[in-house]
């Protein structure tokens, strides 16, 4: 039992590149999130899935898109990385019957 | 929408020491308040949590208490080691919603 596994561990990007962010539980959870994390700043939703199929936004969703592609894995694209971007990104997965947020170790994201 | 501060942002304290992190929230309708631990490099991980049925849980060293009348709830420990230093966080959730919304973060440091 993995959790929640998250791929890469870093990047570095240049503005103006894309790149896609995995994420992947075996929890079986209905619901997964994306947050990003900055220095003084907590950890704000990107966007979150409540079921495979459905998406939503969450307080800063601008630059981002996401796909759950099916109950497993929820992943986050960036189309035209930008260096306001540039934080860890952090999955997470959600027990229903407990609230109990499970996070991945992270994606460090640097972009030039 | 709602809004979770905390405070402090950092804390010192010597080993043996009990260490006190507060959090304040703005919604009413929140009833439900995680506390999470981050260890460098990790992703957060729920240490304990409370419902807003309820005024007070512990967990060992840990405690969690909630004044729903003030929207104060916070995070006790009690004989500190140095593996409690770590980043803490505070969260809420709104029942009817999927967000939860974090407070920026401890940092909290055990002087053997």
């Amino acid at each position: 039992n993995a959790g929640v596994t998250q791929t890469p561990k870093f990047q570095v990007l240049k503005t103006g590149q894309s790149m896609t962010l995995q994420c992947a539980q075996d929890m079986n959870h209905n619901s997964m999130y994306w947050y990003r994390q900055d220095p003084g700043m907590g950890l704000r939703l990107i966007y979150y899935s409540a079921s495979e199929g459905t998406t939503d936004k969450g307080e800063v969703p601008n630059g981002y898109n996401v796909s759950r592609l099916n109950k497993r894995e929820f992943s986050l694209r960036l189309e035209s990385a930008a260096p306001s971007q540039t934080s860890v990104y952090f999955c997470a997965s959600k027990d229903s019957s407990t609230d109990t947020q499970y996070f991945g170790p992270g994606t460090r994201l640097t972009v030039l | 929408g709602e809004n979770v501060e905390q405070h402090p942002s950092t804390l010192s304290v010597q080993e043996g020491d009990s260490a006190v992190i507060k959090c304040t929230y703005s919604d009413s309708a929140s009833n439900y308040f995680p506390w999470y631990k981050q260890e460098l490099g990790k992703g957060p991980q729920l240490i304990i949590d409370i419902r807003s049925n309820v005024g007070e849980k512990k967990d060992q060293r840990i405690a969690v208490t909630l004044n729903k009348t003030a929207k104060h709830f916070s995070l006790h420990i009690t004989e500190t080691q140095p593996e409690d230093s770590a980043v803490y966080f505070c969260a809420a959730r709104d029942s009817g919603t999927y967000k939860y919304i974090f407070g920026t973060g401890t940092r909290l440091k055990v002087l053997a």
